[in-house]
């Protein structure tokens, strides 16, 4: 079962900064918080991953909080293409580990 | 820099019947999983091939069966079809576990009908 609590939806107006909220209490120390989203008829795109500091990239920006029980992704200027379902992931920091995902977030952004 | 590509992209077939779905790797990557996703449902993990031995195996029966060739693509197959595995079936590639941390890359599946 996916270690993570997502809600189901969200909207955001294109433009505005979309911030998808992701729970994982039961986070271990050797876990990773990764974030996929997957467009329509797309496999799952990777966006970013971290531990337990900040991180930024082109995408997005992943802010987890101190006690890393919860984290959020920030992408800063929605546009209609970031219309998706988002996946927030905890694993095991390594290349051969199974992703479990869960039913993720679905975003709409709007015009 | 291509990255992960599937074929065929989309596959219609009948119960009972057997089928193959092939993967190529990300350029550089050495290790192959495959996931199944129902329709409005999250992805679900098959099993994993590195070094062209099954390595790790999620809660699938033995219909499903892959192999990995030595340039480090892959096939699943899956026997004795039913209508159930009318799925997205998804190939990620990544690093081995000796490189540490590494996402997957995801191709963009094979879509299976069982008709």
């Amino acid at each position: 079962d996916a270690k993570t609590t997502q809600p189901t939806s969200m909207d955001c107006a294109e433009g505005r900064a979309a911030n998808l909220p992701c729970n994982h209490s039961t986070i271990s120390g050797n876990e990773y918080v990764y974030w996929y989203r997957q467009i329509h008829s797309q496999g799952p795109q990777y966006i970013i991953h971290g531990l337990k500091n900040n991180e930024t990239n082109e995408m997005a920006s992943l802010i987890i909080t101190e006690d890393r029980k919860s984290s959020t992704l920030i992408l800063p200027h929605a546009t209609l293409r970031d219309t998706a379902v988002y996946y927030c992931i905890v694993r095991v920091g390594s290349g051969n580990t199974p992703l479990v995902f869960g039913k993720g977030t679905r975003l709409s952004v709007i015009a | 820099d291509a990255g992960v590509t599937q074929s065929p992209t989309h596959l219609i077939k009948t119960r009972g019947q057997q089928v193959t779905l092939r993967c190529s790797p990300k350029s550089g990557h050495d290790t192959v999983s495959w996931y199944q996703q129902a329709l409005g449902q999250g992805p679900q993990f098959i099993f994993q091939y590195y070094e062209e031995e099954e390595r790790q195996r999620g809660n699938f029966p033995d219909r499903f069966s892959g192999h990995q060739f030595p340039n480090y693509s892959s096939e699943l197959n899956v026997n004795a079809l039913l209508l159930g595995d009318s799925a997205l079936y998804l190939c990620a590639s990544s690093l081995g576990a000796s490189q540490g941390d590494q996402p997957q890359h995801f191709g963009d599946g094979t879509r299976l009908s069982i008709l």
